[in-house]
């Protein structure tokens, strides 16, 4: 089973900046890490995904460790729209295996 | 461009009735996905199909669940006799790539509620 640790909730202040960390001890060398964020009443949203290199897009970093036992999501400027809940995962297989994911609070 | 289609957005069923839910995914996308969102849960896998091929369909919780997508584009998932443990949004997902290697789309998903 594909299993990722991510913390139940986080608050950051907007305009700030966020890191979500995930942790994945199972994860094999060919996997990529995928993140996702999901807003409520809507289907989850893509938002990165990384195999060893740390990653940036628009939207956010993607920080691997080394040993890609770990990532972490980075939110450079929290606004109150990315209150959310943030789902880790990797693929093994044919899948992506979401977990409880991170429930982003968001202050203004 | 148009985005995952789901319908119907919200389906209320009687315990033991049928239901079908259509997915249309992105044109020319070749994996589609099907996953189950109990409340305040993450969405768990249901199925997935590599063009018209059911490639897994390890999640599917009985046989009361098919799905199918004949021609490699729109699919359905079909419930039969729908049970009240079945009520959860059902979300679609398709990407180009095969697998779950490349960026997903998901649509914004059927709420079934049974009664």
């Amino acid at each position: 089973d594909a299993k990722t640790t991510q913390p139940n909730s986080m608050e950051s202040n907007e305009e700030e900046p966020v890191h979500l960390p995930c942790n994945h001890s199972t994860i094999s060398g060919t996997d990529y890490i995928h993140w996702y964020r999901q807003l409520p009443s809507q289907g989850p949203e893509y938002v990165i995904h990384g195999l060893t290199s740390n990653v940036n897009n628009r939207m956010a970093s993607l920080a691997i460790a080394e040993d890609r036992k770990s990532s972490t999501l980075i939110l450079h400027r929290a606004t109150l729209r990315d209150a959310a809940v943030y789902y880790c995962m990797y693929n093994a297989g044919n899948m992506l295996t979401f977990g409880g994911g991170t429930r982003l609070m968001v202050k203004p | 461009g148009a985005g995952v289609s789901q319908s119907p957005r919200y389906k209320v069923a009687k315990r033991g009735q049928d239901v079908a839910l259509r997915c249309d995914p992105i044109s020319g996308h070749v994996s589609l996905f099907w996953y189950q969102q109990a409340l305040g849960q993450g969405p768990e896998f249901l199925t997935y199909f590599q063009n018209e091929a059911q490639l897994d369909k390890s999640g599917l919780p009985s046989d009361r669940f098919f799905a199918e997508r004949p021609e490699g584009s729109v699919s359905t998932l079909k419930i039969q006799r729908t049970q009240q443990e079945d009520s959860a949004v059902y979300l679609c997902a398709s990407s180009l790539a095969k697998g779950a290697y490349e960026k997903l789309f998901f649509g914004s998903g059927t709420q079934l509620s049974v009664l």
